[in-house]
């Protein structure tokens, strides 16, 4: 079992739509989950970080965790064609691990 | 304040040939991640260096590929005797601290003929 999943893609939406991204994890040690958005032919750039269970919020993002389950999720509100990138999922331990990349999904928003 | 700075952008390279891949962390950052991603594949951890220091190199092979973070000057991945299967985006990251956010540099694209 890999120790990051997620899906991805492609996934297309129309311009508006609420997107939700998913990745799931393998070890209970992870605590800090992260999502990084990466444009073609760019380096990933960081959108959100949490630490702990529960949602944290940046606008028109949304950063849910799930502990228990190993699963996590970021949703997007009113999605606008200059959302479509890839989304990577990142995952880090203690401190002392790497951090640790789902493949990324692919997203179009179509105008 | 500008950002981590990687070049060159683009290396094209023959088989057995070395690639030198430049990365100049932000300001103030001290820490350096190395990480390569294949194609339709995620961000692979290579290596982790501070300031004249390997921290962790887990993630790199174990021949031809080598890093370092001297005290002056970027930090350099450095592949030796390239082979196709090196053809990748690596990309390099800084930090502040060992447990703060990680910064992306734009990544160099390797392409091995």
């Amino acid at each position: 079992q890999k120790e990051v999943e997620q899906d991805p893609g492609p996934l297309s939406v129309p311009e508006g739509a609420i997107v939700s991204l998913n990745c799931t994890y393998s070890n209970s040690a992870f605590q800090y989950f992260m999502w990084y958005r990466q444009y073609s032919r760019k380096g990933p750039e960081l959108l959100m970080y949490t630490y702990s269970s529960g949602n944290k919020e940046d606008g028109r993002f949304t950063a849910q965790v799930d502990k228990s389950s190993k699963y996590i999720s970021l949703f997007i509100r009113d999605s606008q064609p200059s959302d479509s990138a890839t989304y990577l999922c990142a995952i880090e331990g203690s401190g002392n691990t790497p951090l640790v990349f789902g493949k990324g999904t692919r997203l179009s928003v179509i105008a | 304040n500008a950002g981590v700075m990687q070049n060159p952008r683009h290396l094209v390279r023959r088989r057995g040939q070395e690639a030198r891949l430049r990365c100049s962390p932000m300001k103030g950052h001290s820490h350096v991640y190395w990480y390569r991603q294949l194609p339709e594949e995620g961000l692979k951890f290579m290596v982790y260096l501070q300031k004249e220091n390997i921290i962790d190199e887990s993630g790199m092979p174990k021949e031809r590929f080598s890093a370092e973070f001297p005290k002056e000057g970027p930090s350099i991945l450095r592949i030796q005797q390239v082979v196709r299967g090196d053809s990748a985006a690596y990309f390099c990251a800084s930090s502040t601290s060992q447990t703060d956010t990680q910064y992306f540099g734009p990544g160099t694209r390797l392409t091995v003929l």
